[in-house]
């Protein structure tokens, strides 16, 4: 089965900074990467489909890019209500597996 | 709007069984692959099982192959999990998801105890 590995596993940052987090897949998975974004107490949301595409609504701050093993999501200006757990997950072939997570907290 | 509704969860034995529902609602659910993902407490999200549109395909997560059927009714709009020989491991937030890979729609969950 393909690994996905995700850096850092927390992090903390100040509103407005540049958040970037890294997904490694532990073979080629092209632009099959999804990300979720799930706010404490809440269910996971669609952030971010084939590496790099927003889903619908999501706001543009956020943004994905990447492909065969190497994946990033990027927040451009972190914003309090960004506070949530990240995972990527691989979609290219069975299973589809997720990454163990990032925590973003507000410095 | 979408709309995922999952019932069935509680609190069973271990070796015992539970038949969660996902209750579909917003979209054509005939045209859409399925899926099953879990979350222990405290925990990440796992994928456990997914189902093609006409039931016709049936993928399952290494642990819980043999003990876990997924299954749907189009004409009910309705996806199900039949969980049995549960065990401790099993314990999670069950999400229904619509799609196959990319879980574009998630219901609010529902939570599954195995514990003595």
């Amino acid at each position: 089965d393909i690994q996905m590995t995700q850096s850092p596993s927390s992090l903390s940052a100040s509103v407005g900074d540049r958040v970037t987090i890294t997904c490694r897949a532990s073979q080629g998975i092209s632009n099959y990467l999804a990300w979720y974004q799930q706010k404490p107490g809440k269910v996971p949301k669609l952030l971010i489909y084939a590496a790099s595409t927003l889903q619908s609504g999501v706001p543009s701050r956020f943004s994905g890019s990447g492909s065969g093993t190497d994946f990033t999501l990027t927040i451009s200006s972190l914003q309090p209500e960004d506070v949530a757990t990240y995972y990527c997950q691989k979609y290219n072939s069975a299973p589809p597996n997720f990454g163990q997570g990032t925590r973003l907290e507000i410095k | 709007e979408v709309q995922l509704v999952e019932s069935g969860g509680g609190l069973v034995q271990p070796g015992g069984s539970l038949r969660l529902s996902c209750a579909a609602s917003g979209f054509t659910f005939s045209s859409y692959w399925m899926s099953w993902v879990r979350q222990a407490p405290g925990k990440g999200l796992e994928w456990v099982a997914n189902i093609k549109q006409d039931g016709s395909e049936k993928y399952y997560v290494d642990s819980v192959k043999g003990r876990f059927t997924i299954s749907r009714d189009n004409a009910k709009n309705s996806l199900y999990l039949q969980m049995n020989s549960l065990r401790a491991e099993d314990t999670a937030v069950y999400y229904c998801a619509r799609g196959k890979g990319v879980y574009y729609d998630w219901g609010q969950g529902t939570l599954v105890t195995v514990s003595s």
